[in-house]
C-alpha cells in the first residue's frame, strides 16, 4: 500500500461528458503529480501540483484542468471528453526533497464508449 | 530534453533463470536521479529504487540488483533466480535535479516468468 488513494477505480462515460478523478497523498507529502498512461503514449507527466500551487505542466490537453486543495488532495477535471481519453490514469505524490521517489496511486481506469 | 529507452518489450523467461533488463538514458542535465517502477498485473505502480547521478555504485537487495553506468548512460535491473510473482511491467524512470522534479518514464518491459 503506497499510502495514496485515488478513486473512483473505475469509470465509464461517454463522449462529451465529463469527469472528476480525486487523489489523496500520502500523509506528509506536499507534491501532487498526474500522469496518464495508455496503450500508444506510454506513462506521460500531466502536471504538478505543490502545496495548492502548480509547479509544472505536461503534455496536458486544455480540456483537463486540475488543482489541489488546502486539505492537500487534488483534482483532475477532464471535460469534452473524448474516445482517446480512455487511459489509466495515475496520481502521484512525494516529499519534499531533490529526487524523492514518487509514490503512486493504483490509478482510475477511464473508459469512454 | 529527457529521453529513456527501454529496448527490450517482452522478455520470457523461465523460473529460476536470472534475466537483465535494460535502460538507457538521455539528458543535458550533469546531476539527476534515476528510478525503477514495477507494474504488476493488477496495475498498480511499485516503486522500486532511486539512484542519483552522483553514486555509480551498485546495488543488491535480494534477488534484485542495479548497475548504473554513468559512461554508458545505462541503469540495468537484474533479477536473479527470477519466480512467477516478477512477472509485470518494469520501467526506468529519469527525473531532474529538482525538489519539484517530475518523471520522464521509459516504454517498460513486460517480464513474463513461467513456472
Amino acid at each position: 500500500d503506497s499510502g495514496v488513494t485515488q478513486t473512483p477505480k473505475h469509470l465509464i462515460t461517454a463522449t462529451g461528458q465529463r469527469v472528476t478523478l480525486r487523489c489523496s497523498p500520502r500523509s506528509g507529502d506536499l507534491s501532487v503529480y498526474w500522469y496518464q498512461q495508455s496503450l500508444d503514449q506510454g506513462l506521460q507527466f500531466l502536471i504538478q501540483y505543490y502545496n495548492g500551487e502548480e509547479r509544472a505542466k505536461g503534455n496536458i490537453l486544455e480540456r483537463f484542468s486540475a488543482q489541489q486543495f488546502p486539505d492537500l488532495h487534488s483534482e483532475l477535471n477532464l471535460s469534452s471528453l473524448e474516445l482517446g481519453d480512455s487511459a489509466l490514469y495515475f496520481c502521484a505524490s512525494s516529499a519534499q526533497g531533490q529526487g524523492q521517489p514518487q509514490h503512486f496511486g493504483d490509478g482510475t481506469r477511464l473508459s469512454i464508449l | 530534453a529527457q529521453k529513456v529507452t527501454q529496448a527490450q518489450t517482452e522478455i520470457s523467461v523461465v523460473e529460476k533463470e536470472d534475466v537483465t533488463l535494460d535502460c538507457v538514458y538521455e539528458t543535458r542535465d550533469t546531476t539527476y536521479y534515476l528510478f525503477w517502477y514495477k507494474q504488476p498485473p493488477s496495475g498498480e505502480l511499485v516503486f522500486l529504487i532511486r539512484r542519483n547521478s552522483f553514486d555509480e555504485q551498485n546495488e543488491i537487495s535480494g534477488r534484485y540488483s542495479w548497475n548504473f553506468q554513468k559512461s554508458t548512460s545505462s541503469f540495468n535491473f537484474t533479477i536473479t533466480a527470477s519466480q512467477v510473482v516478477d512477472s509485470a511491467v518494469y520501467f526506468c524512470a529519469l527525473s531532474r535535479n529538482s525538489g519539484y522534479s517530475t518523471l520522464t518514464f521509459g516504454k517498460g518491459t513486460m517480464l513474463l516468468v513461467s513456472p
